[in-house]
């Protein structure tokens, strides 16, 4: 099982370049994540999915915008990107729901996006 | 206030004794808890859950869960040299997955 994948692994852009990181799960997950870590700040939300055709803002939205393509796959682009935006990008999924089990989240590999 | 917190800095333990890290969270309606280990240069890594009140133990790993005070912690017992880390909590509601920052555990041998 190839669980999370994701692409590019290691990504160099110029400011105002634009690009999309794509995310594919195989693992029928109805929710899915994108998140940023950057150092000393942990893991920060930026969109998530909570099923096909939803998506939603999370803690750190602005300057990125996703696409939750069919239920496997669910992609974050960078329309003009800044060197704020250099950091390691985590897609993630799980299945739905809450107070049961099995919902852990499932990562992918990470992008490490350098914008200079 | 952020949706979870994990203030403690890094965390320097020898060999064989107990790490404990701390996780408090903003949202009561929040329903399942996690502990993610990281690796430096890797993917966080589920350890545990937790969804009830009281104490889930899993080999050297105890989580802790208090929803009235809005508190999880994890006890790494017996810790071994490859237990340092990067310790992630999450906490999920709504379908909406938060982390924070992480604590740093350091095994000196």
């Amino acid at each position: 099982n190839a669980g999370v994948t994701q692409t590019p692994k290691f990504q160099v852009l110029k400011t105002g370049q634009s690009m999309t990181l794509q995310c594919a799960q195989d693992m029928n997950h109805n929710s899915m994540y994108w998140y940023r870590q950057d150092p000393g700040m942990g893991l920060r939300l930026i969109y998530y999915s909570a099923s096909e055709g939803t998506t939603d803002k999370g803690e750190v939205p602005n300057g990125y915008n996703v696409s939750r393509l069919n239920k496997r796959e669910f992609s974050l682009r960078l329309e003009s990107a800044a060197p704020s935006q250099t950091s390691v990008y985590f897609c993630a999924s799980s299945r739905t729901g809450v107070g049961v089990g099995n919902t852990e989240a499932f990562f992918g590999q990470g992008t490490r996006l350098t914008v200079v | 206030q952020k949706e979870v917190e994990q203030n403690s800095g890094p965390l320097s333990v020898p060999e064989g004794a107990i790490a404990s890290l701390n996780c408090t969270y903003s949202d009561r309606g929040s329903q399942s808890f996690f502990w993610y280990r990281q690796y430096s240069g890797k993917s966080p890594e589920l350890i545990m859950f937790i969804y009830s009140n009281g104490d889930k133990e899993d080999g050297r790993f105890t989580a802790q869960l208090n929803k009235a005070s809005q508190y999880v912690s994890l006890l790494i017992r017996d810790s071994q040299p490859s237990d340092s880390a990067t310790y992630l909590c999450a906490v999920k509601g709504n379908n909406r997955l938060a982390f924070g920052k992480g604590n740093q555990v350091v095994v000196i041998p």
